[in-house]
């Protein structure tokens, strides 16, 4: 069973770059079905989509986050990354990698989210 | 930008069916997905394409979407099923997949 695993530090300075990266087991990202996403979610609040890579690595972003974020992917190592630079206290989330079928645009499996916190 | 829009919260007696609802522009043209999400635990797909379920969701979860509004009906509501709740779609207009403001439900 395909699963996702989120990693990097957790805690960031601000106006420096947060970097984290999402590991897939139990199938591989080279996969032409699917998409891998970044979603993000901040203390208590709801859920807000980063952005998504396909394999051949043709990236796709939330309007609002585009200048500040690149998604990228290393299919030697089965695993997809994030870089969000010039972070604010504002970032500071629950990080989520997700992978999402080209058949339909909902995120199907989901990584267990990783804390980042960006503090001084 | 696409807004969706949930109640904050919607409390609901064991056995009885709660009702989610997630209101668009022209949703009924769109997919619609929700999920389940549990204090600390990462979201999970409950309903996909308005009304499909993923394997292993129970058949108590439903969705429909047949124009103005889209929901999300969970019958026989059990103490497990006290989560909260996200709709999501994506905006072809802009290339953007889009989440609801959430539901949390409260099984009384």
């Amino acid at each position: 069973q395909l699963q996702l695993q989120e990693s990097g530090p957790g805690l960031v300075k601000p106006s420096e770059t947060l970097s984290l990266t999402c590991s897939v087991s139990g199938g591989s990202i080279r996969s032409s079905r699917y998409y891998w996403d970044w979603i993000r979610q901040p203390p208590g609040k709801g859920l807000e989509w980063i952005g998504s890579i396909y394999y051949t690595g043709s990236t796709y972003y939330n309007p609002s986050l585009k200048s500040r974020v690149t998604i990228s992917v290393d299919t030697s190592k089965n695993h997809f990354s994030l870089n969000m630079n010039s972070v604010t206290a504002a970032d500071t989330a629950v990080f989520y990698c997700a992978r999402r079928s080209m058949d339909s645009t909902c995120f199907d499996i989901w990584g267990q989210g990783t804390m980042v916190a960006v503090s001084s | 930008s696409y807004v969706l829009t949930q109640p904050p919260s919607v409390s609901v007696a064991p056995g009885q069916t709660a009702r989610i609802t997630c209101g668009g522009n022209n949703i009924g043209s769109k997919s619609v997905h929700w999920y389940q999400q549990k204090p600390g635990q990462a979201p999970v797909l409950v309903v996909y394409d308005n009304g499909d379920r993923p394997s292993g969701i129970p058949e108590r979860f439903s969705g429909s979407n047949p124009g103005n509004t889209a929901t999300l009906t969970i019958s026989r509501v059990e103490a497990g099923d006290e989560a909260d709740y996200y709709c999501q779609v994506w905006d072809r207009s802009s290339d953007h997949y889009v989440f609801g403001t959430g539901t949390k439900v409260t099984v009384l």
